[in-house]
């Protein structure tokens, strides 16, 4: 099975509001960490990534959060917009000596309200 | 704009027909991945090429034969596919293929109905 999960598959939230979408992961070593969003019909598509050095990066509106402690990541959009409605999935990627291969969430469905 | 290019976008094929999916990256990059989506399912990691070399099948079926000509560009040869095989079939690549913070960048996928 996979060991990236989601706490919610979706996410309703009101135009301007902030959402933050949750992400555990299970492996305690891994090193990386990558947001990606997928519109409908089209392919993920990177928003932020961080590594395991750091609990906290900014981009343009997007926050990521990393709780080593607990294995827990969060994507937080600031201000959110109808145009960030998409799925929203993290992945992690564990140490080259643990195969080091980019392990994905189902995701979760943000759904913006105008 | 990703700079990977997937074509056919949307693909419909029968189960003795034969077909291909092409990628191609503008990045520069040295490695390249297939991965399958399927509904409410995680990305599924198919194949990995590495300097042309593939360096990694995830016990993929033989119904699918990956080809590497050259770091820019990725096919993925389908042949006698199941119905189950539908699905999105992603190409990815990526500066190189392990070390951390080494972003992959999708292209937009080709959707495959297999009838």
């Amino acid at each position: 099975g996979e060991s990236v999960g989601l706490h919610l598959p979706t996410l309703s939230v009101q135009e301007g509001d902030n959402s933050i979408i949750n992400c555990a992961y299970s492996n305690s070593a891994s090193d990386y960490f990558i947001w990606y969003k997928q519109e409908s019909g089209k392919g993920p598509q990177f928003i932020i990534d961080i590594r395991s050095n750091m609990d906290k990066r900014q981009g343009q509106r997007v926050t990521v959060l990393l709780n080593k402690t607990v294995k827990h990541l969060s994507l937080q959009i600031a201000a959110t917009q109808p145009g960030d409605s998409a799925v929203y999935f993290c992945a992690e990627k564990p140490p080259y000596n643990q195969g080091g291969k980019l392990i994905f969430g189902q995701g979760t469905e943000l759904s913006v309200k105008p | 704009e990703t700079g990977v290019t997937q074509t056919p976008r949307h693909l419909v094929m029968g189960m003795t027909n034969k077909k291909s999916l092409k990628c191609e990256q503008h990045l520069g990059h040295n490695a390249m991945y297939w991965y399958k989506q399927s509904a409410k399912k995680p990305l599924e990691l198919m194949f990995v090429y590495s300097l042309e070399e593939r360096v990694e099948n995830n016990s993929v079926p033989s119904r699918f034969s990956p080809e590497c000509p050259n770091s820019s560009h990725l096919f993925l040869h389908l042949h006698t596919l199941q119905p189950e095989d539908s699905a999105l079939y992603l190409c990815a690549s990526s500066r190189d293929r392990n070390p951390s913070g080494n972003t992959i960048y999708f292209g937009e996928g080709s959707w495959l109905t297999v009838v």
